[in-house]
């Protein structure tokens, strides 16, 4: 059964740091992307961002909402994928979920077909 | 960027058929994934590829995606169904790589 658990999240002050972390089970880690998905309180699902496996590079895409602040990084050995969210600003202030990011045949479209129950990070002075 | 319209909300009674649709411009030319959430639940993959079920979801819930509009079609309408539906797509055109659909609150009468 695959499962994703997420933990690190919290109260934290703007312009200040956080790391989130997302520990995997139940299918080979190191084989998937993995990508987090945020949404604030009584809104929509966002895009924060996703790695590659390191077959296609380990390399990370981000929305622009979060471009230079926050990276996504993976340790394969643990299963763990991770969310460090620097220089955070209010409107960061969301449950964060983590997901496992899959595509099909061609790979000309990417869906998230395992989620966690995710992180709440309240941004707050 | 790419953006995707959903109804902010649909209605339909028990055993009836609800259609929740997901509007973009030439949206039939890309690939649709449809997402479940209920209340205080991370949400769940429902539809990917337009068309395709994940294993453990039920036959009633399908979709479709043509010209300007993607449609998520959930047959025999239950009481559990009654959730928030989002729609998603793979835009490489933009920065928003992953552009999802504001949410349709499916309330089952």
């Amino acid at each position: 059964e695959v499962q994703l658990v997420e933990s690190g999240g919290g109260l934290v002050q703007p312009g200040r740091s956080l790391r989130l972390s997302c520990t995997a089970s139940g299918f080979t880690f190191g084989d998937y992307a993995m990508s987090w998905v945020r949404q604030a309180p009584g809104k929509g699902l966002e895009w924060v961002g996703f790695i590659r496996s390191k077959a296609y590079g380990g390399t990370t895409e981000y929305a622009a909402s979060v471009k230079g602040r926050f990276t996504i990084s993976r340790d394969d050995s643990k299963s763990i994928a991770y969310l460090q969210m620097n220089s955070l600003k209010t409107e960061d202030t969301a449950v964060y979920y983590c997901t496992r990011y899959s595509c099909g045949g061609d790979c000309d479209s990417y869906y998230f077909d395992y989620w966690g129950q995710g992180t709440l990070v309240t941004v707050s002075s | 960027s790419y953006v995707l319209t959903q109804p902010p909300s649909v209605s339909v009674a028990p055993g009836k058929t609800a259609r929740i649709t997901c509007g973009g411009n030439n949206i039939g030319s890309k690939s649709v994934h449809w997402y479940q959430q209920k209340p205080g639940q991370a949400p769940v993959l429902v539809i990917y590829y337009d068309s395709d079920r994940p294993s453990g979801i039920p036959e009633r819930f399908s979709g479709s995606n043509s010209g300007n509009t993607a449609t998520l079609t959930i047959s025999r309408v239950e009481a559990g169904d009654e959730a928030d539906y989002y729609c998603q797509v793979w835009d490489s055109s933009s920065d928003h790589r992953e552009v999802f659909g504001g949410g349709t609150k499916l309330t089952v009468l």
